[in-house]
């Protein structure tokens, strides 16, 4: 079985400062990852993804996330926070095809709060 | 744009009365969706993967007389909840998946990605 696990509830971080908000996970063979953003009361938004290829990937509004097989880990990181980046992140996994199935499993969700 | 539309955005129902909430694929075929409940301050539980012109396949523990899914068309699937209860009230949310390379619809999209509508806010008075 997959699971994946955001260790943190919350995140505080100022504005202008760089924000980590981490993810670790468990699969059978090689891992999709995913993070997406949730806004209040509203879907999620897909934010990046890593399917295969280099460790770092670059998404969607300045985000990026570092892909480690050693550590199983897919930590989403951005060199320097906005307000507007406040918001419920969700790190997400699912086996590569052939596993017979698109499902993905998600964390618990990371609250990040970007203080002015 | 959103590539997944839901609808309706909010609810309010009386106990005992039934709901549907509609997804659907703007410009692609939806071959697979899924359904999600989410609970305040909690990650988002998978309550039934939806394949067109098949019966859906329900996680355990969700009461599939319950909760009702037809997805009749690529393009859409709905979900009923019967005979709703105060219970019942959540934020649902439906996702699609982009098809794959030599399959209908999806642009330049990412493959592989599944994209979000934005939720229906049940509230069961």
């Amino acid at each position: 079985a997959q699971s994946v696990a955001q260790p943190e509830d919350q995140v505080n971080v100022a504005e202008g400062n760089p924000l980590t908000v981490k993810c670790t996970y468990s699969v059978s063979g090689n891992p999709y990852l995913f993070w997406y953003v949730q806004y209040p009361n509203r879907g999620l938004q897909f934010l990046l993804k890593y399917i295969t290829g280099d460790n770092l990937v670059k998404g969607s509004y300045g985000f990026e996330a570092e892909f480690n097989k050693s550590q199983t880990s897919f930590h989403l990181k951005k060199p320097s926070a906005l307000v507007s980046d406040s918001a419920l992140y969700f790190c997400a996994v699912r086996a590569q095809p052939g596993a017979g199935s698109y499902q993905l499993t998600f964390g618990k969700g990371t609250k990040l709060s970007v203080i002015p | 744009g959103a590539v997944v539309s839901q609808h309706p955005s909010r609810v309010i129902c009386k106990s005992g009365t039934s709901v549907k909430i509609e997804c659907r694929s703007l410009d692609f075929q939806a071959t697979t969706m899924f359904w999600y409940r989410q609970f305040p301050k909690k990650s988002l539980m998978l309550m039934a993967t939806s394949n067109e012109g098949s019966k859906a396949t329900y996680e355990q523990g969700v009461e599939k007389d319950k909760f009702l899914i037809n997805h009749a068309s690529l393009t859409l699937s709905t979900l009923t909840v019967t005979s709703a209860h105060p219970e019942d009230s959540s934020f649902y949310i439906c996702s699609a998946i982009l098809p794959r390379i030599g399959e209908t619809g999806g642009g330049g999209r990412g493959k592989n990605i599944q994209y979000f509508g934005a939720g229906t806010r049940l509230s069961v008075l």
